[in-house]
C-alpha cells in the first residue's frame, strides 16, 4: 500500500537557525497537505499543494511539491520557539479522499 | 471559530471492557474521519464517513471496533473488548470539501 516517509525523525536547532523536513511518497500523489502538531495537541492544517513543482510561502515557512508529485519539503527560516512541534505531511492519492500521514518530524528549538 | 468536539478527553479502562468515544464535527461538514495515533507516529485512518455512509473502513479492526454516524452529524466509535494494544490517541476530524481537515482535541485511551 501507499507509504509516506519523512526525514529526519527529530531535529534540534538553536533559535534563529533554519530547519527543513522532507517527505517522500511511494506513489504519485494528487495533492499533499502539511499539518503541525504541538506537544499535547492535535494536528492543525498548514497548507495544501496540488500542482507539480508548486512553491508556497507562509511568512517564514516555505512549502514545495516535487515535479513528479511524489515528494515535498517544508523549510522554516530563522526558527523561533513557537515553531516547536511535530510536522506531518499527508498525501492524497487519485480517486480517493484518504490521507496517508507521514511519519512526522519532531522539531525542538532551543532559545 | 467552529471546532470539532470530542469526549471524553481521557479514558482509562481495563482490558476486555467496552469503551466509546463521541465526536461532533464542525456544523455543515459532511465528511467525518476517525484516526488512531500511537505516540510518536502519524495519525492512521480508521474510518471515514460521507454523511451517514461509511466510505472507507479498510483499516478498522472490525472484530472489535465499530463506528456509526446515524444522522450524518455526530459520530461514535466503540471498542469491545478493549486490548492493551488499543492504548493510543483517538482523533476525530471533519472536512467540507475533502481538503483541509479540522481535528478535534482527541481522546487519549489507556488500557490497563
Amino acid at each position: 500500500g501507499q507509504q509516506v516517509m519523512q526525514i529526519p525523525q527529530y531535529q534540534h536547532v538553536q533559535e534563529g537557525e533554519d530547519f527543513t523536513t522532507y517527505c517522500n511518497s511511494s506513489t504519485t500523489l494528487s495533492n499533499i497537505q502539511w499539518y503541525k502538531q504541538r506537544p499535547g495537541g492535535h494536528p492543525v492544517f498548514l497548507i495544501q499543494l496540488v500542482k507539480s513543482g508548486e512553491v508556497k510561502k507562509q511568512k517564514r515557512l516555505t512549502f514545495q511539491f516535487g515535479e513528479a508529485k511524489k515528494n515535498s519539503s517544508l523549510h522554516i527560516t530563522a526558527t523561533q520557539t513557537t515553531d516547536v512541534g511535530t510536522y506531518f505531511c499527508a498525501g492524497q492519492g487519485f480517486n480517493t479522499d484518504k490521507l496517508i500521514f507521514g511519519t512526522g518530524t519532531r522539531l525542538q528549538v532551543f532559545p | 471559530e467552529a471546532e470539532v468536539a470530542q469526549s471524553p478527553r481521557y479514558k482509562i479502562t481495563e482490558k476486555s471492557q467496552a469503551v466509546a468515544f463521541w465526536c461532533d464535527p464542525i456544523s455543515g461538514h459532511a465528511t467525518l474521519y476517525w484516526y488512531r495515533q500511537i505516540l510518536g507516529q502519524g495519525p492512521e485512518l480508521l474510518v471515514q464517513f460521507q454523511d451517514e455512509s461509511v466510505v472507507d473502513d479498510s483499516q478498522l479492526p472490525k472484530d472489535r471496533f465499530s463506528a456509526e454516524r446515524l444522522k450524518g452529524v455526530d459520530s461514535t466509535l466503540k471498542i469491545q473488548p478493549a486490548e492493551l494494544g488499543d492504548s493510543a490517541m483517538y482523533l476525530c476530524a471533519s472536512s467540507l470539501h475533502h481538503n483541509e481537515q479540522f481535528f478535534g482535541p482527541g481522546t487519549r485511551l489507556t488500557v490497563l
